[in-house]
């Protein structure tokens, strides 16, 4: 299985906080990897994909970006409905697989 | 605006089989793969498998003996059984769509709300 390897693991931040998200693929998984939020009790939504598109409806301050097998996502400036828990996600693999998660605190 | 709903039983006891349904609305099931994903209660998410539309179906191999996902294009419904359950199968269960292009992009952009199956006797 490719290992997907997210750091960190929780993070506190303030509103108005540039706030970076690492993921590391185990291997070459092209560009295959996209970026969800998921907030409490609630079912995960894609916010980037491909490793740097954004999907449509999801603010500008969100942006990925890729560099051989580590890819980041990168919120520029913190909203207070930003804290969430966030998960990277390969699908050059098969079985697909996801990161472990980085939860977003209020510092 | 495509969306999907979760259906099925909220527990289940040791050993039986688990089934769930995902209703889709608002959009058509072709040209798409219809996923199913699991949450163990504060956990991370693991992908259980996926169908196409045409019925051609992928499988986690760490749960393939066990999980049967099918399509039902005229309900436009898919289906989700997991056999031979135990209390490590204890998880919200999400369907999901997922887009496809190009043999390489692949992401999930309409989640259901998620059910929570207990597997308890």
């Amino acid at each position: 299985d490719i290992q997907m390897t997210q750091s960190p693991s929780s993070l506190s931040a303030s509103v108005g906080d540039r706030v970076t998200i690492t993921c590391r693929a185990s291997q070459s998984i092209r560009s295959c990897l996209n970026w969800y939020q998921q907030k409490p009790g609630k079912a995960p939504k894609l916010l980037i994909y491909a490793a740097s598109s954004l999907q449509s409806g999801v603010p500008s301050r969100f942006s990925g970006s890729e560099s051989g097998t580590d890819f980041t996502l990168t919120i520029s400036s913190l909203q207070p409905e930003d804290f969430a828990t966030y998960y990277c996600h390969q699908s050059y693999g098969t079985p697909q697989t996801f990161g472990q998660g980085t939860k977003l605190e209020i510092k | 605006q495509v969306q999907l709903q979760e259906s099925g039983p909220g527990l289940v006891k040791p050993s039986e089989t688990l089934s769930l349904t995902c209703t889709v609305s608002g959009g058509s099931i072709s040209s798409h793969y219809w996923s199913w994903i699991r949450q163990p209660p504060g956990k991370g998410l693991e992908w259980i498998g996926h169908i196409y539309y045409s019925g051609n179906t992928n499988y986690n191999p760490s749960l393939k003996s066990r999980v049967t996902i099918s399509v039902d294009t005229s309900k436009i419904q898919f289906s989700l059984k997991v056999s031979s359950v135990t209390a490590a199968d204890t998880a919200v269960y999400y369907c999901a769509r997922a887009t496809a292009s190009g043999g390489w992009l692949y992401y999930f952009d309409y989640w259901g709300q998620g059910t929570l199956v207990t597997v308890s006797s």
